[in-house]
Formats: C-alpha cells, sequence, structure tokens
C-alpha cells in the first residue's frame, strides 16, 4: 500500500540549530517525492521535489531508497522557517499522498 | 508560478442547503484538478481526481453523489457538497496540474465550509 509517515508532529528548535523532519514512505514503485510547507494563513506550497535535487531556502532532502526515506534537513533554522511540513509522495497518475505533517517551531 | 484561486474562502451554510466551492486556475490550463479535504490538525486527504472533460473518479470512501465535482472547463472546477451536515464541515483544497507544468501541482488557498 501506498503510505507517507511523518512520525513527528511537532518538532520544536532553537533559532540556528540543525532540523531534521523525518519522512518514510511506502510505494512499490518508484516514487516521486516532495516536500510541502504551509506557513501561518497561507497555502500549500513546493518546497522542493526529490527529481530537482536543489536546495530551497537552505532546506535540502535526499531520497534514501534502501531506507525508504526522504528527510527533509536544514542546518540552521529560522525563526521564519515555522510552519506546517508535508512530505508527499506522487503517483503515476499524479495523485499526491501526503503525510500527517509536521510542525516545525524555531523558537528565538 | 502558476496560480490557482478559490471561492470562497470561507462559507457558513445551515443543515441541508448544498454549496458550491470554486476552483479556478488563473494563468495555465488545468488538465486535471484534484480536490482534498483536511480536517483539523489532520493531513489532506484526497476526495477525488478531475480531469477536464470527463467524469470526476473518487477515492474509495468518498460519496459521489454528496460531493459533486464538475470540471467543465480547462481553468475551473466545482464542488459541491449537497444536502450539507455538520460532519461535512471540514477546509477544502483544490489543486491542479497541466501539460506544460511537468506533473508539479499547485494548490489553492483552500474554502473553510462550517455547517451548522
Amino acid at each position: 500500500a501506498q503510505r507517507v509517515t511523518q512520525p513527528e508532529k511537532l518538532l520544536s528548535v532553537f533559532k540556528g540549530a540543525p532540523v531534521e523532519l523525518k519522512c518514510n514512505y511506502s510505494y512499490s514503485g518508484s516514487p516521486e517525492l516532495f516536500w510541502y510547507v504551509q506557513y501561518s494563513r497561507q497555502r500549500l506550497q513546493l518546497l522542493l521535489r526529490h527529481i530537482s535535487r536543489e536546495s530551497i531556502k537552505g532546506f535540502t532532502a535526499d531520497l534514501n531508497k534502501g531506507e525508504t526515506s526522504f528527510h527533509l534537513k536544514k542546518p540552521f533554522a529560522q525563526e521564519e522557517d515555522s510552519a506546517m511540513y508535508y512530505c508527499a509522495l506522487m503517483d503515476s497518475s499524479y495523485k499526491l499522498i501526503f503525510g500527517s505533517g509536521t510542525r516545525l517551531l524555531v523558537r528565538p | 508560478g502558476a496560480v490557482v484561486s478559490q471561492h470562497p474562502s470561507w462559507v457558513i451554510c445551515k443543515s441541508g442547503t448544498s454549496v458550491k466551492i470554486e476552483c479556478r486556475s488563473l494563468d495555465f490550463q488545468a488538465t486535471t484538478m484534484f480536490w482534498y479535504r483536511q480536517f483539523p490538525k489532520q493531513s489532506l486527504m484526497l476526495m477525488a481526481t478531475s480531469n477536464e472533460g470527463s467524469k470526476a473518479t473518487y477515492e474509495q470512501g468518498v460519496e459521489k453523489d454528496k460531493f459533486l465535482i464538475n470540471h467543465a472547463s480547462l481553468t475551473l472546477s466545482t464542488l459541491t457538497v449537497t444536502s450539507a451536515h455538520p460532519e461535512d464541515s471540514s477546509f477544502y483544497i483544490c489543486s491542479a496540474t497541466g501539460t506544460e507544468l511537468t506533473g508539479e501541482l499547485f494548490f489553492g488557498e483552500g474554502s473553510r465550509l462550517t455547517v451548522l
């Protein structure tokens, strides 16, 4: 079954600390994985996708097929990073399967 | 990036009435649109997929007679919650993609429905 798991509902760190938001997936084919972010009172927006291998706003995520993981990392968290983060898997028909989300709170 | 707009942003209605939510792609042709539902502090759950000009495909457990989806043009999809009840109160979000967007999805701002 296709599934995306984000084990942490809330991650609280101090400004400047490293951040890792965990994401594990279950998918029978070759997955296409994404991280979406939702800032307070704003719409969901794409943060990054694994095929582009970009670093957006200092965030990176590496697909580890052996561990079926796609953890989101940032070496130094900023207060403006506080938001809800969703890991998602896209199937062959463009359907997105979302994880339950992790709220990142970066404290000053 | 491409823009998807939903209307209304929020709506309150009486139990038993029907409510229509619109999802528009403003600057691209949305060949496929998706409708999601999000309960408080929970993730987005896909309700249905609609391709322009054809019937929507509903996910398991979603009542198609309850949640009517129409995608009559390349820029507009509508979700109608028929005979709404308090348990239908939720945040409804649409997303859209087009052939020129290489699979990237763009999300509307969401519509909050409260059924009294």
